[in-house]
């Protein structure tokens, strides 16, 4: 069955490092996304693609980059891990035209010590 | 901007009676909406939308939602709780922003379904 995986699940890291969390769909959708979740803000957009070399800003971008070199696949990287950036991390993706619905991963666990 | 509300944080229910999670919703133009669940430790799935047509829209899992545009809400309802039904429930609204469109959610309500 198609699915869309991320990893790692978890991870634990220090400030100032790089953490790269990685996305990939096998649906062959064109639209995908990265939000983070944390309590009492629900999902916010960090970055999205539309297609192969698109990357587009979201509500929360600074300090995060993507890259789309394929369909398959939008890794999320933070520059230089900060306290703030320690949370629940979600990609998804759709198919077509964006309409809406989404089908997201599991999401991972990002603590940044 | 568009932007959804959520103006509960938690609502409960007793099983088999019904329930009712809340949304408004501010949109420039035709607002197009949707209800999301996330079960614990899992990420969300899309339960119903709306675009144009009839008011009340049916979704998954027995789940629908009545669009009241005098009253810019989009509450989502079931006619009968599960005890499975507990999750947190997501609105957002699809709005274009710098020539592209974007899904923004709401903050949740989580739903807990006494037995």
């Amino acid at each position: 069955d198609a699915e869309i995986t991320q990893s790692p699940r978890h991870k634990i890291t220090e400030t100032g490092r790089q953490v790269t969390l990685a996305c990939h769909q096998t649906w062959n959708h064109n639209n995908m996304f990265w939000y983070r979740q944390d309590l009492g803000h629900g999902l916010r957009l960090i970055h999205y693609s539309y297609g192969v070399q698109d990357t587009n800003k979201g509500e929360v971008s600074d300090g995060y980059s993507v890259s789309r070199s394929n369909t398959e696949d939008l890794p999320l990287t933070l520059e230089s891990a900060a306290s703030s950036q320690t949370s629940v991390y979600f990609c998804a993706s759709s198919g077509g035209s964006f309409t809406g619905e989404l089908f997201f991963g599991e999401g991972s666990r990002l603590t940044v010590l | 901007a568009q932007s959804v509300a959520q103006p509960e944080d938690q609502v409960k229910v007793a099983e088999g009676n019904p329930l009712t999670v809340k949304c408004t919703y501010s949109v420039s133009g035709n607002p197009y909406l949707f209800w999301y669940v996330q079960y614990p430790n899992r990420g969300l799935q899309f339960l119903l939308k709306y675009i144009t047509g009839d008011n009340l829209v049916k979704g998954s899992y027995g789940f629908e939602a009545e669009f009241n545009k005098s009253q810019t809400s989009f509450h989502l309802k079931k006619p009968s709780a599960l005890v499975s039904d507990s999750a947190l429930y997501f609105c957002a609204v699809l709005g274009s922003g710098a020539g592209s469109y974007q899904l923004t959610f709401g903050k949740g309500t989580k739903l807990s379904v006494i037995p």
